[in-house]
């Protein structure tokens, strides 16, 4: 089992709806998640962090965290061809990932226009 | 602010020389700092940790004698690939956590190395 999980697409939505990317993540005692993006021959770029269980909006985008779950996920609404890149999420802090984060091995959205 | 700079951002070489790459955080300091590798269409592998003063940490199955770290100041650190061969082709990702922050990475723009 990988230690964070994500889908890996490709995930499409059309122009304007609402994207929703999902990550798990396996050591319960990771502390803080972070979500990165990250363009096609770029590197990556944080666009979210979050610590405490509920959710967490900035502009067009809002992260949720669900520790009983072990579940992270990131909403992007209004979704523009602009957000097509592959987000990375990442887990920081658990025993297994003491001092560095874990990073899944992302997800590909595609938004159409 | 929390600008990462990578110099040089792209750099062909022949096999058996060394590179090295500068990794600096621009407007803040940096307690440790983190070197990552990506081939094509892969996810990211972590390399080492590095903290200043003191020796990196390397992540199990990478050759610390063939890719040495120097994490010199609270704002550079360096990563040198000795006697570099094709299969070191690849994009060499850096990435710092400021002092007093919740370890949020930011990233530097990468080297795309190549060997010939």
């Amino acid at each position: 089992q990988k230690e964070v999980e994500q889908n890996s697409g490709p995930l499409s939505v059309p122009e304007g709806a609402i994207a929703s990317l999902n990550c798990t993540y396996s050591d319960r005692v990771s502390q803080s998640f972070f979500w990165y993006r990250q363009y096609s021959g770029k590197s990556p770029e944080l666009i979210m962090s979050i610590y405490s269980n509920g959710d967490k909006e900035d502009g067009r985008f809002t992260a949720q965290l669900n520790k009983a779950s072990q579940y992270v996920s990131l909403l992007i609404r209004d979704s523009q061809p602009s957000d097509s890149a592959t987000y990375l999420c990442a887990a920081w802090g658990g025993y297994t990932n003491a001092g560095k984060s874990t990073f899944g091995d992302g997800t590909t959205l595609t938004v159409k226009p | 602010g929390a600008v990462v700079s990578q110099h040089p951002s792209r750099v062909i070489c022949k096999s058996g020389t060394s590179v090295k790459i500068e990794c600096r955080s621009l407007d803040f300091q940096a307690t440790t700092m983190f070197w990552y590798r990506q081939f094509p269409k892969q996810s990211l592998m972590l390399m080492a940790t590095s903290n200043e003063g003191s020796k990196a940490t390397y992540e199990q199955g990478v050759e610390k004698d063939k890719f040495l770290i120097n994490h010199a100041s609270l704002t550079l650190s360096t990563l040198t690939v000795t006697s570099a061969h094709p299969e070191d082709s690849s994009f060499y990702i850096c990435s710092a956590i400021k002092v007093d922050s919740y370890n949020e990475q930011f990233f530097g723009p990468g080297t795309r190395l190549t060997v010939l």
